[in-house]
């Protein structure tokens, strides 16, 4: 069975603080990962497609980096502002499988003005 | 391109009532995928499609579900009997090629009471 786990399952920041969340995945028979921001009562959308170990994937205040060898990705957000309040998923597709992904539960982060 | 579209938004039906939601991917994207959310299990796999044709249905949790894709624009979910812990939001996405980005639609809300 493949799990892809996130920490921690909930966030709650004050706007302008950095933070930052945790997704472990499989590390072996890796192809890519996936970061998806899904803000409430919206459908999830990617922010970033990681494929390289070691790769750093910049959009913005939003950064992620990648270690396939030990099967880590870590998403930070630098001066969080209230919009980025939303779920962060990753998910890990099997490329076997057509490339179906597997979703963790997501790390719902919350920014107070 | 308008993204992908799902139809209904909301549905409210009776139990043992049969239940079809409806998809149209994204122009030229291969891959169709039908995601169930619950509050338990999260973002879960229920079938997906590869150039029309069902590839993976590990996912749908019984026989009273039952997906098609008749054609390259169109998918459908069907339930039936309908049950109230077939309540959720019920997502479809496609994606262009194997293990890229997959672009959501925004969900039917289904409640069965």
């Amino acid at each position: 069975i493949l799990n892809v786990e996130q920490s921690p399952q909930s966030l709650h920041v004050q706007e302008g603080d950095s933070t930052n969340f945790t997704c472990s995945f499989p590390s072996s028979n890796f192809y890519a990962l996936h970061w998806y921001r899904w803000e409430t009562a919206k459908s999830p959308e990617a922010l970033f497609v990681m494929t390289l170990n070691g790769d750093e994937k910049k959009k913005g205040r939003i950064s992620a980096t990648l270690n396939t060898k030990e099967g880590y990705s870590y998403l930070y957000i630098k001066g969080s502002q209230p919009e980025d309040s939303a779920t962060y998923l990753c998910a890990f597709p099997i490329y076997n499988q057509g490339g179906k992904l597997i979703f963790g539960q997501g790390t719902e982060l919350s920014v107070k003005p | 391109d308008a993204g992908v579209i799902q139809s209904p938004r909301h549905e409210v039906t009776e139990m043992g009532q049969e239940v079809t939601l409806r998809c149209k991917p994204i122009s030229g994207h291969d891959y169709l995928f039908w995601y169930r959310q619950t509050m338990m299990r999260g973002l879960e796999l229920l079938i997906y499609f590869n150039n029309n044709v069902p590839i993976d249905d590990s996912g749908m949790p019984e026989d009273r579900f039952s997906a098609k894709m008749p054609n390259a624009s169109f998918s459908t979910l069907k339930i039936q009997p309908s049950e109230p812990r077939d309540s959720a939001v019920y997502f479809c996405a496609s994606s262009p090629k194997r293990s890229t980005e997959a672009f959501f639609g925004q969900g039917t809300r289904l409640t069965v009471v």
